[in-house]
């Protein structure tokens, strides 16, 4: 199986600030590569495909980038909706996998 | 819009099947253009991948369930459904079922229902 690790595993924050979260997969996987936000107690949300696709209806300050091993998910502006979890997730080879996620909390 | 919701037990005895079904309003199980896709998630734990099914019968499982799980579609009714064999306490969780977009070799999921707790005890 692809592993796929993230960091950081959590980190704090306040509204308007810039944030990064990185991905790493164990292998190349290409730009096969997707970002999820999942609030407590919800299903995951799609916001980021094939690295860099913004989705429908997600905001412009979300951006995505990276190719190969390692990816960067990016909140230009934090947002009070933004505090959740992130993933991202494989789909270069089946199974796919997913990362342990970012927990994004209010400094 | 696409919808998915998940029905089955919430309570499943060790040694037991567990079996969901999801119904699908929106869109159609017929089509060969997506992945029917079963995603679960222990309690405070990361996401599972367990397998689709595409084109009304060509399956895909994770190869670490691939001896337990079976995925099938019913066409009649928009329904595809999940069965997990010989259960235990470690595949209690929250089961998704979602759609796989299944875009130009990427996978990414672009609808998801609202999950159900299946709890094995």
């Amino acid at each position: 199986d692809i592993d796929m690790t993230q960091s950081p595993s959590s980190l704090s924050a306040s509204v308007g600030d810039r944030v990064t979260i990185t991905c790493r997969a164990s292998e190349y996987i290409s730009r096969y590569l997707n970002w999820y936000q999942q609030k407590p107690g919800k299903a995951p949300k799609v916001l980021i495909s094939a690295a860099s696709s913004l989705e429908s209806g997600v905001p412009s300050r979300f951006s995505g980038s990276g190719s190969g091993t390692d990816f960067t998910l990016t909140i230009s502006s934090l947002q009070p909706e933004d505090f959740a979890s992130y993933f991202c997730q494989q789909s270069y080879r089946a199974p796919f996998t997913f990362g342990p996620g970012t927990k994004v909390d209010v400094k | 819009q696409v919808q998915l919701q998940e029905s089955g037990p919430g309570l499943v005895k060790p040694s037991e099947t567990l079996s969901l079904t999801c119904t699908v309003s929106g869109g159609s199980v017929s089509s060969g253009s997506f992945y029917w896709t079963w995603i679960r998630q222990a309690p405070g734990k990361g996401l599972e991948w367990i397998g689709y099914m595409y084109d009304s019968g060509s399956t895909n499982y994770n190869p670490s369930l691939q001896s337990r799980v079976t995925i099938s579609v019913d066409t009649s009714k928009n329904q595809f459904s999940l069965k997990l064999t010989s259960v235990t306490a470690a595949d209690t969780a929250v089961y998704y079922c979602v759609r796989d977009r299944g875009d130009y070799g990427n996978h990414p999921f672009d609808y998801w229902g609202q999950g159900t707790l299946v709890a094995v005890s």
